[in-house]
């Protein structure tokens, strides 16, 4: 079965700074990897997935994250900061081979923007 | 519309009743999923459809919890005899959603259920 662990509940970055957020994984196959966000009182919003290929993928907002398969991480970047970027960042996975569409969330890390 | 749909918006209900929560995904989409955000709390997959049939119910928290989808479009979630611990935000999404795809999810605004 798949899981995704997010160890961070919060993480504070001040404005300007480079922001990561942690995201690791566990499935029996080869997974498919996305990052939602949650702004306050909004839906969750798609920001980014890796399929394959290139093992950094660029997404909405400047975000972009790293795949890497050795440590089975899918941490979330961003070079500088904005107060704007302050949401909630879920991680998800999906087993590729997997027989079924189940999607699996982390816990969710609180991204704080200080100005 | 162009988006994900659910309806009530909120709900509060007394303990003991039972509550129907419902789910009109984006048109063509055939995969719907339904998960529960407690306060605090990420994400807690219940159950999904591809289609009309629900591969997966593992998620289910009790047999008071169930859900159909008809048409291969809008859904319901029931919850019977509500409990307090099942207040939360009930969040519906869908997909593409073909088997072995990458597609990501559209989700609704959510229904925050409050059981009293």
């Amino acid at each position: 079965a798949q899981s995704v662990a997010q160890p961070e509940d919060q993480v504070n970055v001040a404005e300007g700074n480079p922001l990561t957020v942690k995201c690791t994984y566990s499935v029996s196959g080869n997974p498919y990897l996305f990052w939602y966000v949650q702004y306050p009182n909004r839906g969750l919003q798609f920001l980014l997935k890796y399929i394959t290929g290139d093992n950094l993928v660029k997404g909405s907002y400047g975000f972009e994250a790293e795949f890497n398969k050795s440590q089975t991480s899918f941490h979330l970047k961003k070079p500088s900061a904005l107060v704007s970027d302050s949401a909630l960042y879920f991680c998800a996975v999906r087993d590729r081979w997997g027989r079924d569409d189940k999607i699996i969330f982390g816990k969710g890390t609180r991204l704080h923007i200080l100005p | 519309g162009a988006g994900v749909s659910q309806s009530p918006s909120n709900k509060v209900t007394e303990k003991g009743k039972d509550v129907e929560l419902r789910c009109d995904p984006i048109s063509g989409h055939t995969a719907l999923y339904w998960y529960r955000q407690s306060l605090g709390q990420g994400l807690e997959f219940l159950i999904y459809f591809q289609g009309n049939s629900a591969p997966d119910k593992s998620g289910l928290p009790s047999d008071r919890f169930s859900a159909e989808r008809t048409g291969g479009s809008v859904s319901t979630l029931t919850i019977q005899r509500t409990q307090q611990e099942d207040s939360a935000v009930y969040l519906c999404a869908s997909s593409l959603g073909l088997a072995g795809g990458h597609n990501e999810q559209f989700f609704g605004p959510g229904t925050r259920l409050t059981v009293l």
